[in-house]
Protein backbone atom coordinates (compact mmCIF):
# COMPACT_ATOMS: atom_id res chain seq x y z
CA UNK A 1 0.00 0.00 0.00
CA UNK A 2 1.87 3.28 -1.27
CA UNK A 3 -0.51 5.59 1.13
CA UNK A 4 -1.94 7.49 -1.96
CA UNK A 5 -5.60 6.63 -2.02
CA UNK A 6 -7.35 7.26 -4.99
CA UNK A 7 -11.47 6.67 -5.77
CA UNK A 8 -13.50 5.92 -7.17
CA UNK A 9 -12.32 2.82 -8.27
CA UNK A 10 -14.49 1.82 -11.05
CA UNK A 11 -16.88 4.16 -13.07
CA UNK A 12 -18.88 3.33 -16.14
CA UNK A 13 -20.35 6.58 -18.04
CA UNK A 14 -21.55 7.49 -20.86
CA UNK A 15 -20.18 9.70 -24.04
CA UNK A 16 -20.62 13.65 -23.43
CA UNK A 17 -20.95 12.96 -19.44
CA UNK A 18 -19.03 14.23 -16.99
CA UNK A 19 -16.64 12.64 -14.40
CA UNK A 20 -14.66 13.70 -11.50
CA UNK A 21 -11.65 11.52 -10.28
CA UNK A 22 -10.70 12.18 -6.60
CA UNK A 23 -6.61 11.50 -5.15
CA UNK A 24 -5.57 11.87 -1.61
CA UNK A 25 -1.62 11.97 -1.17
CA UNK A 26 0.45 10.22 1.02
CA UNK A 27 0.80 12.37 4.70
CA UNK A 28 2.78 15.29 4.31
CA UNK A 29 3.34 14.58 0.28
CA UNK A 30 2.76 18.35 -1.73
CA UNK A 31 3.30 16.86 -4.47
CA UNK A 32 -0.20 15.48 -6.87
CA UNK A 33 0.75 14.05 -10.63
CA UNK A 34 -1.90 12.56 -12.83
CA UNK A 35 -1.35 9.73 -15.09
CA UNK A 36 -3.40 8.00 -18.22
CA UNK A 37 -2.67 4.73 -18.74
CA UNK A 38 -3.90 3.49 -22.06
CA UNK A 39 -3.69 0.26 -23.96
CA UNK A 40 -2.54 1.99 -27.07
CA UNK A 41 -0.58 5.35 -25.27
CA UNK A 42 0.78 3.71 -22.85
CA UNK A 43 1.35 5.96 -19.19
CA UNK A 44 1.29 9.59 -20.30
CA UNK A 45 1.49 12.54 -17.66
CA UNK A 46 -0.83 15.10 -17.48
CA UNK A 47 -0.21 17.67 -15.27
CA UNK A 48 1.48 18.01 -11.89
CA UNK A 49 0.46 20.02 -8.96
CA UNK A 50 2.34 20.95 -5.77
CA UNK A 51 1.24 22.95 -2.76
CA UNK A 52 -2.03 23.62 -4.67
CA UNK A 53 -0.11 25.16 -7.97
CA UNK A 54 -0.08 23.62 -11.19
CA UNK A 55 3.89 23.20 -12.21
CA UNK A 56 4.05 21.21 -14.97
CA UNK A 57 1.42 19.73 -17.95
CA UNK A 58 2.04 17.40 -20.25
CA UNK A 59 -0.30 15.34 -22.82
CA UNK A 60 -3.65 16.81 -21.21
CA UNK A 61 -6.29 17.87 -23.63
CA UNK A 62 -8.17 20.92 -22.87
CA UNK A 63 -11.93 18.68 -21.98
CA UNK A 64 -9.47 17.93 -18.59
CA UNK A 65 -9.05 19.97 -16.01
CA UNK A 66 -7.41 19.43 -12.13
CA UNK A 67 -7.06 21.10 -9.56
CA UNK A 68 -5.13 20.83 -5.67
CA UNK A 69 -7.35 22.05 -2.61
CA UNK A 70 -5.83 23.50 0.40
CA UNK A 71 -5.87 20.20 2.22
CA UNK A 72 -3.64 18.52 -0.62
CA UNK A 73 -6.25 15.86 -2.03
CA UNK A 74 -6.74 17.17 -5.58
CA UNK A 75 -9.45 16.29 -8.53
CA UNK A 76 -9.00 15.73 -12.14
CA UNK A 77 -12.13 16.90 -14.13
CA UNK A 78 -12.85 15.06 -17.30
CA UNK A 79 -15.34 16.66 -19.72
CA UNK A 80 -17.23 16.00 -22.46
CA UNK A 81 -16.11 12.43 -22.57
CA UNK A 82 -15.39 10.66 -25.84
CA UNK A 83 -14.92 6.50 -26.34
CA UNK A 84 -11.55 7.27 -26.44
CA UNK A 85 -11.01 8.10 -22.50
CA UNK A 86 -11.58 5.19 -21.39
CA UNK A 87 -8.34 4.17 -19.54
CA UNK A 88 -6.84 3.61 -16.11
CA UNK A 89 -5.89 6.81 -14.54
CA UNK A 90 -3.37 6.91 -11.74
CA UNK A 91 -2.17 9.75 -9.69
CA UNK A 92 0.76 9.42 -7.44
CA UNK A 93 2.51 11.55 -4.96
CA UNK A 94 6.04 12.85 -3.95
CA UNK A 95 6.95 15.16 -1.23
CA UNK A 96 8.90 17.96 -3.19
CA UNK A 97 8.15 17.82 -6.89
CA UNK A 98 11.74 17.99 -7.93
CA UNK A 99 13.35 16.46 -10.22
CA UNK A 100 14.42 13.27 -8.10
CA UNK A 101 11.45 13.26 -6.09
CA UNK A 102 10.21 9.31 -5.45
CA UNK A 103 6.44 9.20 -6.90
CA UNK A 104 4.35 7.02 -5.19
CA UNK A 105 1.48 5.75 -7.17
CA UNK A 106 -2.35 5.16 -5.76
CA UNK A 107 -3.95 2.28 -6.97
CA UNK A 108 -6.25 3.94 -9.92
CA UNK A 109 -9.56 4.89 -11.31
CA UNK A 110 -11.12 2.21 -13.92
CA UNK A 111 -12.86 4.78 -16.62
CA UNK A 112 -14.81 3.22 -18.91
CA UNK A 113 -16.98 5.06 -21.33
CA UNK A 114 -19.55 3.97 -23.30
CA UNK B 1 -5.86 -9.31 -13.97
CA UNK B 2 -5.97 -6.02 -16.13
CA UNK B 3 -3.75 -6.27 -18.93
CA UNK B 4 -1.36 -3.11 -19.20
CA UNK B 5 -0.70 -3.85 -22.19
CA UNK B 6 -1.22 -6.52 -25.14
CA UNK B 7 1.47 -5.77 -27.39
CA UNK B 8 4.39 -5.52 -24.62
CA UNK B 9 7.18 -7.19 -25.57
CA UNK B 10 7.48 -9.47 -22.75
CA UNK B 11 10.63 -11.54 -21.15
CA UNK B 12 10.40 -14.75 -20.10
CA UNK B 13 12.39 -16.58 -17.57
CA UNK B 14 12.63 -19.88 -15.18
CA UNK B 15 12.54 -18.86 -11.20
CA UNK B 16 16.41 -18.72 -10.23
CA UNK B 17 17.55 -16.55 -13.44
CA UNK B 18 19.09 -13.02 -13.39
CA UNK B 19 16.50 -11.25 -15.70
CA UNK B 20 17.61 -8.44 -17.95
CA UNK B 21 14.97 -5.68 -19.40
CA UNK B 22 16.37 -2.75 -21.87
CA UNK B 23 15.11 0.17 -22.61
CA UNK B 24 15.64 2.68 -25.36
CA UNK B 25 15.03 6.68 -24.32
CA UNK B 26 15.26 9.41 -26.56
CA UNK B 27 15.83 12.60 -24.71
CA UNK B 28 19.35 13.28 -24.87
CA UNK B 29 18.56 16.18 -22.47
CA UNK B 30 17.19 13.61 -19.59
CA UNK B 31 18.95 13.78 -16.56
CA UNK B 32 17.62 11.14 -13.98
CA UNK B 33 16.12 7.82 -14.93
CA UNK B 34 13.44 5.42 -12.89
CA UNK B 35 12.78 1.97 -13.62
CA UNK B 36 9.19 1.40 -12.23
CA UNK B 37 7.18 -2.08 -11.50
CA UNK B 38 3.62 -2.72 -12.13
CA UNK B 39 1.66 -5.46 -10.99
CA UNK B 40 -1.75 -6.78 -12.34
CA UNK B 41 -4.11 -4.35 -10.69
CA UNK B 42 -1.93 -2.30 -9.24
CA UNK B 43 -0.16 1.41 -9.50
CA UNK B 44 3.59 1.41 -10.94
CA UNK B 45 5.95 1.14 -7.75
CA UNK B 46 9.34 2.74 -7.21
CA UNK B 47 12.31 0.24 -8.12
CA UNK B 48 15.20 1.97 -8.51
CA UNK B 49 16.74 5.39 -9.84
CA UNK B 50 19.62 7.11 -11.44
CA UNK B 51 21.37 9.89 -12.31
CA UNK B 52 22.72 10.92 -16.14
CA UNK B 53 26.17 11.34 -13.89
CA UNK B 54 26.41 7.41 -12.92
CA UNK B 55 26.24 4.43 -15.16
CA UNK B 56 25.81 1.94 -12.58
CA UNK B 57 23.81 2.09 -9.58
CA UNK B 58 22.75 -1.30 -6.97
CA UNK B 59 19.70 -1.66 -4.96
CA UNK B 60 18.62 -5.18 -3.36
CA UNK B 61 18.81 -7.80 -6.05
CA UNK B 62 18.41 -5.02 -8.91
CA UNK B 63 20.62 -3.19 -10.65
CA UNK B 64 20.78 -0.26 -13.50
CA UNK B 65 23.15 0.37 -16.42
CA UNK B 66 22.98 3.61 -18.09
CA UNK B 67 24.93 4.13 -21.49
CA UNK B 68 24.36 7.86 -22.32
CA UNK B 69 26.20 7.34 -25.53
CA UNK B 70 23.44 5.16 -27.23
CA UNK B 71 20.68 6.23 -24.61
CA UNK B 72 19.91 2.78 -23.15
CA UNK B 73 18.99 2.04 -19.57
CA UNK B 74 18.79 -1.29 -18.42
CA UNK B 75 17.35 -3.36 -14.98
CA UNK B 76 18.91 -6.30 -13.87
CA UNK B 77 17.43 -8.55 -11.83
CA UNK B 78 19.06 -11.24 -9.89
CA UNK B 79 17.49 -14.72 -9.09
CA UNK B 80 14.37 -13.83 -10.18
CA UNK B 81 11.38 -14.75 -8.52
CA UNK B 82 7.56 -15.89 -9.25
CA UNK B 83 6.72 -12.53 -7.09
CA UNK B 84 9.16 -10.49 -9.98
CA UNK B 85 5.98 -11.47 -12.82
CA UNK B 86 5.05 -7.79 -13.91
CA UNK B 87 5.63 -4.89 -15.96
CA UNK B 88 8.69 -3.14 -15.71
CA UNK B 89 8.30 0.62 -17.48
CA UNK B 90 11.58 2.88 -17.57
CA UNK B 91 10.60 6.27 -17.24
CA UNK B 92 12.87 9.91 -17.81
CA UNK B 93 13.44 13.62 -16.82
CA UNK B 94 14.84 16.09 -17.79
CA UNK B 95 17.36 17.57 -15.12
CA UNK B 96 15.96 20.67 -13.90
CA UNK B 97 12.98 22.22 -12.77
CA UNK B 98 9.98 20.14 -11.67
CA UNK B 99 9.39 16.69 -12.28
CA UNK B 100 7.87 15.25 -15.61
CA UNK B 101 8.33 11.66 -16.17
CA UNK B 102 8.19 10.10 -19.78
CA UNK B 103 7.61 6.73 -19.56
CA UNK B 104 8.77 4.04 -21.89
CA UNK B 105 6.30 1.60 -23.08
CA UNK B 106 7.03 -1.25 -20.80
CA UNK B 107 8.19 -5.23 -21.00
CA UNK B 108 6.09 -7.65 -19.20
CA UNK B 109 8.49 -10.06 -17.22
CA UNK B 110 7.23 -13.58 -16.47
CA UNK B 111 8.82 -15.89 -14.08
CA UNK B 112 8.21 -19.69 -14.23
CA UNK B 113 8.61 -21.83 -10.78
Amino acid sequence: DSGVTQTPKHLITATGQRVTLRCSPRSGDLSVYWYQQSLDQGLQFLIHYYNGEERAKGNILERFSAQQFPDLHSELNLSSLELGDSALYFCASGVTGQVEDTQYFGPGTRLTVL
Amino acid sequence: GESVGLHLPTLSVQEGDNSIINCAYSNSASDYFIWYKQESGKGPQFIIDIRSNMDKRQGQRVTVLLNKTVKHLSLQIAATQPGDSAVYFCAETEGTGFQKLVFGTGTRLLVSP
